[in-house]
């Protein structure tokens, strides 16, 4: 099946540091690509759309200037957290999608970052 | 209103049990229908794939779309502590790049 790989799986940085997490698309192009977040015990919560060679699209309340998004091949988006701060500790993962129908897509996710700022 | 409702549970079951997990939607415009599974501190699995209305079956897993009602199950025979996880629902509309997502249900299954 179609693989999505997300690199690194965890990191601990420094508060003021910035961290790049890196989505790749193992086995298929992917022009769109997409940035979840989610809390202990709650759902995905959907950050920003990747779109590769364009600006990504970023859903309301989540900060472009913070979260920077750059999808420069159609197998490779990634995420910087910039000047990071404990409150921004989360799960990150990213997700790509398949079409297996004319206008249909399914998702595959990759396995999640795990950030930590302390 | 959510565009996507899922009983967040905990849910708990004996080894052996069927369970039932359920979505429901109000947009009539979706079409895809999926599953996903996570286990704890990792990304989600695709689980099961469903499009328009109709049931699709893999092994232990039968995935149900009820249009009509908006409705749409997983069901999970001969459970196992390995189905254990956080299972998604999700779906989506024709042209549309992007998923909408229940907000999970916590099985855990007791040997």
């Amino acid at each position: 099946g179609a693989v999505v790989s997300q690199h690194p799986s965890w990191v601990i940085c420094k508060s003021g540091t910035s961290v790049k997490i890196e989505c790749r698309s193992l086995d298929f192009q992917a022009t769109t690509m997409f940035w979840y977040r989610q809390f202990p015990k709650q759902s995905l919560m959907l950050m920003a759309t990747s779109n590769e060679g364009s600006k990504a699209t970023y859903e309301q309340g989540v900060e472009k200037d913070k979260f920077l998004i750059n999808h420069a091949s159609l197998t490779l988006s990634t995420l910087t957290v910039t000047s990071a701060h404990p409150e921004d500790s989360s799960f990150y993962i990213c997700s790509a999608g398949l079409a297996l129908r004319t206008s249909g897509n399914t998702i595959y996710f990759g396995e999640g970052s795990w950030l930590t700022v302390v | 209103q959510k565009e996507v409702e899922q009983d967040p549970g905990p849910l708990s079951v004996p080894e052996g049990a069927i369970v039932s997990l359920n979505c429901t939607y109000s947009n009539s415009a979706f079409q895809y229908f999926m599953w996903y599974r996570q286990y704890s501190r990792k990304g989600p699995e695709l689980l099961m794939y469903t499009y328009s209305s109709g049931n699709k079956e893999d092994g232990r897993f039968t995935a149900q779309v009820d249009k009509s009602s908006k409705y749409i199950s997983l069901f999970i025979r001969d459970s196992q502590p390995s189905d254990s996880a956080t299972y998604l629902c999700a779906m989506s509309a024709p042209g549309a790049n992007n998923l909408f997502f229940g907000t999970g249900t916590r099985l855990t299954v007791i040997p």
